[in-house]
């Protein structure tokens, strides 16, 4: 158990819907990634918080966004869902800035669109 | 800019041979590299790391890694393959500067290492 936790564990929804996956982290890490992993475009790095702000932005489509509240959790947000949206949603998190720094995944939220 | 490529999109070896598996990358700066594993329908979890300390990192479950930078290679090894190490592996190459906030984090497209009995 890596102590970071992905709500919820499986979502199904509809194409056009908006939908919000939530992430902990583990207790006293200030830094939380977001990543997608689909069978065709592998793992992607989506987005990256420190401490409330916005650290890094990788392939993220405007159609998405992401928060991180004062307690640290955070939350991916993705609206006018599409059929290639459907993927495993990981977050993960890590205790400080730099790129030395080990994440820890959670276990995924798969998103599937209909 | 950084990339990854993972130069095999599977591989399978025999329990008790040998494992190798291969990453190659690039990097504008100095870059960090992290081999993580994928057990089927679980999260990523971190098998070694190297930072600019020694080029030979010893991970977890005896895998090791050796950073060879006139080869811009940082391929995975591990002596003896077990039963249990059928999964996928995944090399990610990382940047950062305190300037940079474009800095992206790169995963190679990953390597399934099948075990054969």
């Amino acid at each position: 158990d890596s102590g970071v936790t992905q709500t919820p564990k499986h979502l199904i929804t509809a194409t056009g819907q908006r939908v919000t996956l939530r992430c902990s982290p583990r207790s006293g890490d200030l830094s939380v990634y977001w990543y997608q992993q689909s069978l065709d475009q592998g793992l992607q790095f989506l987005i990256q918080y420190y401490n409330g702000e916005e650290r890094a932005k990788g392939n993220i489509l405007e159609r998405f966004s992401a928060q991180q509240f004062p307690d640290l959790h955070s939350e991916l947000n993705l609206s006018s869902l599409e059929l290639g949206d459907s993927a495993l949603y990981f977050c993960a998190s890590s205790g400080d800035l730099g790129s030395y720094n080990e994440q820890f995944f959670g276990p995924g939220t798969r998103l599937t669109v209909l | 800019a950084q990339s990854v490529t993972q130069l095999d999109s599977h591989v399978s070896v025999s329990e008790g041979t040998p494992v190798l598996l291969r990453c190659n990358y690039s990097s504008s700066y100095s870059p960090s590299l992290f081999w993580y594993v994928q057990h089927p329908n679980k999260g990523l979890q971190l098998l070694l790391k190297y930072t600019s300390a020694a080029t030979l990192v010893k991970g977890i479950n005896g895998f090791e890694a050796e950073f060879k930078k006139s080869e811009t290679s940082f391929h995975l090894t591990k002596p003896s393959a077990h039963m249990s190490d059928a999964a996928e592996y995944f090399c990610v190459v990382s940047d950062w500067s305190p300037m940079n906030r474009d800095d992206k984090i790169i995963f190679g497209k990953g390597t399934r290492l099948h075990i054969l009995p």
